[in-house]
């Protein structure tokens, strides 16, 4: 069974940085490209990032570009987000979500974990 | 990249249908087959209900269906059940390895 388990949310004060975990399991996570999306609270779901199996290729949504770094530990089976110069506007649960294909492109999210909560505030 | 767009609520009694549409541009959902959909229960996950236009995956009722038109993709929900009370969002791939999700639509089961 395909489970992923997110960690790392909390409390941050704007400019501060927090790293995101997400431990997969159920699968091959070397085979499998990773996303990370995010929802704001009561709004929408917003593609983050997201990168390849091998770990070679990352992809950044314009609006984290440059403050978030996307990263994979194979040997730990666990995905990461570090995520810096925070801003009030990154406020939202973040989800890590695998897709069903080696790399990143055309593709769908078929399992999502639950979500761990960031909160930007002083 | 702009979110996708999709009415804000849709409704029906139990046993009827609702379709939720889905309307982006030529660059996300007219030029892929790419759209998927989401369901997503209060305080819960997303999950895949629909992908690459109109394919369920193993364990999603035949009842949820998926089509496409130009600029415009939609789900439809037959045989509306108390449990299909929830927010869907719509996803295109939107090209340079880059994804947005539609606005979202609460659907309530009357």
């Amino acid at each position: 069974e395909v489970q992923l388990l997110e960690s790392g949310g909390g409390l941050v004060q704007p400019g501060g940085s927090l790293r995101l975990s997400c431990a997969a399991s159920g699968f091959t996570f070397s085979s499998y490209a990773m996303n990370w999306v995010r929802q704001a609270p009561g709004k929408g779901l917003e593609w983050v990032s997201a990168i390849s199996g091998g770990g070679g290729s990352t992809y950044y949504a314009d609006s984290v570009k440059g403050r978030f770094t996307i990263s994979r530990d194979t040997s730990k089976n666990t995905l990461y987000l570090q995520m810096n110069s925070l801003r009030a506007e990154d406020t939202a649960v973040y989800y890590c979500a695998k897709t069903p294909f080696p790399n990143v492109g055309a593709a769908h999210f078929d399992y999502w974990g639950q979500g761990t909560l960031v909160t930007v505030s002083s | 990249q702009s979110a996708l767009t999709q009415p804000p609520s849709a409704s029906g009694s139990p046993g009827q249908s609702v379709t939720i549409s889905c309307t982006g541009t030529s660059s996300d959902v007219g030029g892929y087959n790419y759209v998927s959909w989401y369901q997503q229960h209060p305080g819960k996950a997303p999950k895949l209900m629909i992908y690459e236009v109109s394919k369920r995956p193993s364990g999603v009722p035949d009842r949820f269906s998926g089509s496409k038109s130009g600029n415009t993709a939609s789900l439809t929900v037959s045989g509306l059940q108390a449990e299909d009370d929830a927010d869907y969002y719509c996803s295109s791939y939107a090209g340079s390895n880059n994804y947005v999700f539609g606005t979202g639509t609460k659907v309530t089961v009357l």
